[in-house]
């Protein structure tokens, strides 16, 4: 079965500095996809990153990168240069590739994640 | 709008009662997928439907809950016999077929009283 794990419950991070959001994963697939979501107090489930698993090269999107090191298991999110509104929590999530058009996710709990000006 | 659209954003119903929640996903996209959000917890997979079939309807709780997408793209959410435990943001999000992300709305937050 496929399990993610996020260690953090919350996390704090000064203004323009980086931070890093754990998550780690369990999987007997070989071909698995890894993603990151934002969701602020809104409520609106917000894409951030994907990662393949067979992807040489760690995802980056802006701001956000993806700290992917498999044979940990680990898809940790790096986000640089935080700005007040980053305030949110994040979610780290799985979908098995091999499942035809199938990308049902499985999540972790969730980072909470506060800027500080 | 753009975007996936919920109706209701909000809902409140006695234990017992019947409710719909209505997703309309973004125009073209053939992937609908219905989670579920407690408190605190992540999302869970409820449904997924391809086109106007449910393809994967492995995370449905028990036979009270129920979904629909007659046409391809609106989608109904049904659950009879309300009870307080099914109190959750209800998530949609739809996407391309084949392609990774999938686009959320802003969720309906269903509580039975």
């Amino acid at each position: 079965a496929q399990k993610i794990t996020q260690t953090q419950p919350g996390m704090f991070v000064q203004e323009k500095e980086a931070v890093t959001l754990d998550c780690t994963y369990d999987t007997s697939d070989q071909s698995y996809g890894l993603f990151w979501y934002k969701q602020p107090s809104s409520g609106e489930m917000i894409f951030l990153i994907y990662q393949g698993s067979y992807d040489e090269q760690n995802a980056t999107e802006g701001r956000y990168s993806l700290n992917f090191q498999k044979a940990r298991k680990s898809a940790n999110l790096v986000i640089s240069a935080s700005q007040l509104g980053d305030s949110a929590m994040y979610f780290c999530a799985m979908s098995r590739v091999n499942a035809g058009n199938n990308r049902k996710l499985i999540w972790g709990l969730g980072t909470s994640l506060a800027v500080n000006p | 709008g753009a975007g996936v659209s919920q109706t209701p954003s909000n809902k409140v119903t006695e234990k017992g009662k019947y409710v719909e929640l209505r997703c309309d996903p973004i125009s073209g996209h053939t992937a609908l997928y219905w989670y579920r959000q407690s408190l605190g917890q992540g999302p869970e997979f409820l449904i997924y439907f391809q086109g106007t079939g449910a393809a994967d309807d492995s995370g449905l709780p028990n036979d009270r809950f129920f979904a629909v997408r007659p046409e391809g793209s609106v989608s109904t959410l049904k659950i009879q016999r309300t009870e307080r435990g099914d109190s959750a943001v209800y998530l949609c999000a739809s996407s391309l077929t084949g392609r990774t992300e999938a686009f959320f709305g802003q969720g309906t937050r269903l509580t039975v009283v």
